[in-house]
């Protein structure tokens, strides 16, 4: 019973490399989020998908890309990686009808040198 | 402008007893809410909710008040157990775009 699935668990980057961060959810939700996490501070969202080949800007989409090709899936690009993208980053899903029960992943910690 | 506020980082009760606590919001328009629990080295998970309709929800041990008046909600938890040592996470939304707007969360320990 995988539920939401996110690889890899563990990133360092140098500055100005790149990277995806790939999601994959077996629940056949239609929306699907990212989130980055950091000290004293809540989840915040990045950019959502509400269907497949759908994507949408969060609170802070700034330095990050998305994609959807796969209802399934649903991936996130850093193309020039910086030291303030250092942070944990989750993965959620949910089906519609519900009005806000996520299931998330269990993390990607990044670090950015 | 944080929107939704948890203003105590962390929180220590003894195993028995019970633990509060406390979420504060500042948008008028949010009417719905989330309690959510995260250990260490995992995601978060949905621990109870509660629509603007009503102003108590109740799921076992745990419980949920909200005060629209006050834009304060309040998570109960009795008995307490070690095993509700995580961090609690408070969220709200708005029905018109669904999307959730976090605390910063409260770090529960609960002592044996």
């Amino acid at each position: 019973n995988a539920g939401v699935t996110q690889t890899p668990k563990f990133r360092v980057l140098k500055t100005g490399q790149s990277m995806t961060l790939l999601c994959a959810q077996d629940m056949n939700h239609e929306y699907m989020y990212w989130y980055r996490q950091d000290p004293g501070m809540g989840l915040r969202l990045i950019h959502y998908s509400v269907g497949e080949g759908t994507t949408a800007k969060g609170e802070v989409p700034d330095g990050y890309n998305v994609s959807r090709l796969k209802k399934q899936n649903f991936l996130l690009g850093l193309e020039s990686a910086a030291p303030s993208q250092t942070s944990v980053y989750f993965c959620a899903s949910r089906g519609t009808g519900n009005t806000g029960e996520l299931f998330f992943g269990e993390g990607s910690r990044l670090t950015v040198l | 402008d944080q929107q939704v506020k948890q203003n105590s980082p962390s929180l220590s009760v003894q195993e028995g007893r019970i633990s509060i606590l406390n979420c504060d919001y500042t948008n008028s328009m949010f009417d719905y809410f989330l309690w959510y629990k995260k250990y260490p080295a995992e995601g978060p998970t949905f621990l109870i909710s509660i629509s603007s309709i009503k102003d108590k929800n109740e799921d076992g041990r745990f419980t949920v008040f909200l005060n629209k008046s006050a834009k304060h909600l309040s998570l109960h938890i009795v008995p307490s157990q070690p095993g509700d040592s995580a961090v609690y996470f408070c969220a709200a939304s708005a029905k018109s775009n669904y999307q959730l707007i976090w605390g910063a969360g409260t770090k529960l320990i609960i002592k044996p």
